[in-house]
């Protein structure tokens, strides 16, 4: 079936530092790509997407390329800041008979000044 | 685009009681979906809510626990039922609209759940 794995938290960086928050999935033909934020206290947002191979989503600093050959989606901003401090979800939508947005684990991250 | 208004948006219960929680989204969605998130956790799918049919139900979830209403293509509810300790979570109402390149999943802000 689909899934998505994405590496295992907790991240801290230091501010200005590099981020890359590895995220790979297993899907039959071409899903929908996504990465959502949830800030402490807060609902879900989606901070990007992808609809295609080679897409490169972007948003806030943040982008993510859809690598059909690797099966990933790996989030990634050249200079963290504090207020970056949330947990960041990867997830796919395979657009079938049977919708559904699969989630990857989340992975939580830390920015200290 | 869509907007989900989730209700409550928290709630403490006793042991052995229901709560229902209600979504409603300010456009008409074919597909409207359940899920949990248990604390520190990652969301997990409870159910598929079709309108005019039953809710389809993931692995390790089931009818009599987590009951769902589907009146129209606008508003859902999620019942869970003689709760215990073990259902404290975040409990989420997710939408998915359009498709292709405009496809995005919405959700509501939540109904974090305390049974004591």
């Amino acid at each position: 079936g689909n899934s998505v794995t994405q590496m295992e938290g907790p991240v801290t960086l230091s501010e200005e530092a590099f981020l890359t928050i590895n995220c790979t999935y297993t899907a039959t033909g071409y899903p929908s790509l996504f990465w959502y934020v949830q800030y402490p206290g807060e609902g879900l947002q989606l901070l990007l997407k992808a609809t295609k191979a080679d897409d490169k989503g972007s948003n806030k600093g943040f982008e993510a390329t859809y690598r059909k050959e690797t099966t990933s989606f790996h989030l990634e901003k050249g200079s963290v800041q504090v207020s970056d401090s949330a947990v960041y979800f990867c997830a796919l939508f395979r657009e079938t008979s049977y919708d559904k947005v699969i989630f990857g684990p989340g992975t939580s991250l830390s920015v200290i000044p | 685009s869509a907007v989900i208004s989730q209700k409550p948006s928290r709630d403490i219960c006793q042991r052995g009681t229901s709560l229902t929680i209600q979504c409603q989204v300010d456009s008409q969605v074919t597909m409207m979906f359940w899920y949990r998130q248990q604390p520190g956790q990652s969301l997990t799918l409870i159910a598929t809510a079709n309108q005019g049919s039953e809710a389809t139900y993931e692995s390790g979830f089931v009818i009599d626990k987590f009951p769902i209403s589907r009146p129209n293509l606008t508003f859902s509810t999620l019942t869970v039922s003689n709760m215990s300790p073990e259902d404290s979570s975040i409990y989420l109402c997710s939408v998915v609209t359009d498709g292709g390149v405009h496809t995005e999943a919405f959700f509501g802000q939540g109904t974090r759940l305390t049974v004591v």
